[in-house]
């Protein structure tokens, strides 16, 4: 297994652009997430989904989008990138929600820069 | 009151010494709660959940104190290579099962 996986590793964006970061785990799990983390904040949750077709809000969700068509997959999109949305972003999936002992499993991040 | 907070640090202890980091939640509601460690430039790990009883791995113990509202890392014998960010994890601290993590607290092992 994979993981979770996430691409690019790296981006540099000029304020205004578009651009989709990608979060893909073959572990067949329902739950997943993401976060940006920036120094001094901890990880703040972006958006999350319990299942596909099911996606909710989490603490920090203006400026961005996300779908999720399949399990395996729950891309976020940055509809029109801003300088304060420069961070590192992580996704995240763990086998369900609810319930005791559920073990999140993260991919390895992606660097965005806002020029 | 923030749901899930931590003292950010740093801890600076020497190698071999025994260091102890609490978590505070606010919920107590609160369903599961796990300690998470990060390297710098790395993804957040699992370490170790943290069960009503207390549990050990190696040197590292985990305590839940369900009465005061918080829980506690414990690292025995400090190695250079504990140094990270350690991070709290509490599902159920914002009221659903959404897991909430605090900012971490930062240990630094020196030789």
């Amino acid at each position: 297994n994979a993981g979770v996986t996430q691409t690019p590793k790296f981006q540099v964006l000029k304020t205004g652009q578009s651009m989709t970061l990608q979060c893909a785990q073959d572990m067949n799990h329902e739950y997943m997430s993401w976060y940006r983390q920036d120094p001094g904040m901890g990880l703040r949750l972006i958006h999350y989904s319990v299942g596909a077709g099911i996606t909710d809000q989490g603490e920090v969700p203006n400026g961005y989008n996300v779908s999720r068509s399949t399990t395996e997959d729950f891309p976020l999109r940055l509809l029109s990138a801003a300088p304060s949305q420069t961070s590192v972003y992580f996704c995240a999936s763990s086998p369900r929600l609810a319930g005791d002992q559920e073990t999140q499993y993260f991919g390895p991040g992606t660097r965005l820069l806002v020029l | 009151r923030k749901e899930v907070e931590q003292d950010p640090g740093p801890f600076n202890v020497p190698e071999g010494a025994t260091v102890a980091f609490n978590c505070t939640y606010s919920n107590s509601a609160s369903q599961s709660f796990f300690w998470y460690r990060q390297d710098c430039r790395k993804e957040p790990k699992l370490l170790m959940s943290v069960y009503s009883s207390g549990n050990e791995d190696g040197r590292f113990t985990a305590q839940l104190n369900r009465a005061s509202q918080y829980i506690s890392l414990l690292i025995r014998d400090s190695k250079l290579s504990d140094s990270a960010t350690y991070l709290c994890v509490v599902n159920g601290a914002g009221g659903s099962y959404i897991p909430t993590f605090g900012r971490g607290t930062s240990l630094i092992v020196h030789p």
